[in-house]
């Protein structure tokens, strides 16, 4: 079965940087590009950043372009997210998914004061 | 990065049809776009019932359709159920990165 879990998340004030991870286990973690999305409350959702099997590519949405870093550690089965001068807006639950297919259950990203 | 448009909500009778669309600020929507449609309930994690235009998965309803309609992509609900009622949101590739839409809040009344 295919379980990816997050986590990470948490308060963290305007400017400052949190890293959220995001295990996956049930699959052969390296053969697949993987990505995160984001849903603010009460919000849409907003794709975030994915990243190619070897790490060899990366694309981020234009949000959160030159702030945010996606990575991966194929023998660690994980993925990362490495958030830097976050913002207010960007408050929300973060998901990581394998091709929009199977899904985390989120972890929650508050920016505030 | 595109704009990707979505009508706001719907409403369908039950038992009814409806189209929900999916434009790209960028021109007509195309096979290339590799169009998804999400289905996300409130409290839940959203899942994915039509990818690349018109593919299914095995847990999608037959009475969801996903294709190409005058230069946007479509989802076509043909039989409406009450467990329809959610929203759903369309998902392009746009260059590298992808881009969702706004979401389209859909109720079965």
């Amino acid at each position: 079965e295919v379980q990816l879990v997050e986590s990470g998340g948490g308060l963290v004030q305007p400017g400052g940087s949190l890293r959220l991870s995001c295990v996956a286990s049930g699959f052969t973690f390296s053969s697949y590009w993987m990505t995160w999305v984001r849903q603010a409350p009460g919000r849409g959702l907003e794709w975030v950043a994915n990243i190619k099997q070897d790490g060899s590519q990366k694309n981020y949405g234009d949000s959160v372009k030159g702030r945010f870093n996606i990575s991966r550690d194929n023998a660690k089965n994980s993925l990362y997210l490495q958030m830097n001068s976050l913002r207010a807006e960007d408050t929300a639950v973060y998901y990581c998914t394998r091709g929009m297919t199977h899904w985390g259950q989120g972890t929650l990203v508050s920016a505030s004061s | 990065q595109a704009v990707v448009t979505q009508e706001p909500s719907l409403t369908v009778s039950p038992g009814g049809t409806v189209t929900l669309t999916c434009g790209s600020s960028t021109g007509a929507v195309t096979s290339g776009h590799y169009p998804y449609w999400l289905q996300q309930k409130p409290g839940q994690a959203p899942r994915t019932l039509i990818f690349d235009t018109n593919k299914k998965h095995s847990w999608t309803p037959a009475r969801f359709s996903g294709s190409l309609l005058e230069g946007k992509a479509a989802l076509t609900l043909s039989g409406a159920q009450p467990e329809d009622e959610a929203e759903y949101y369309c998902l392009l590739l746009s260059g590298g990165p992808w881009v969702f839409g706004g979401g389209t809040k859909l109720t079965v009344l």
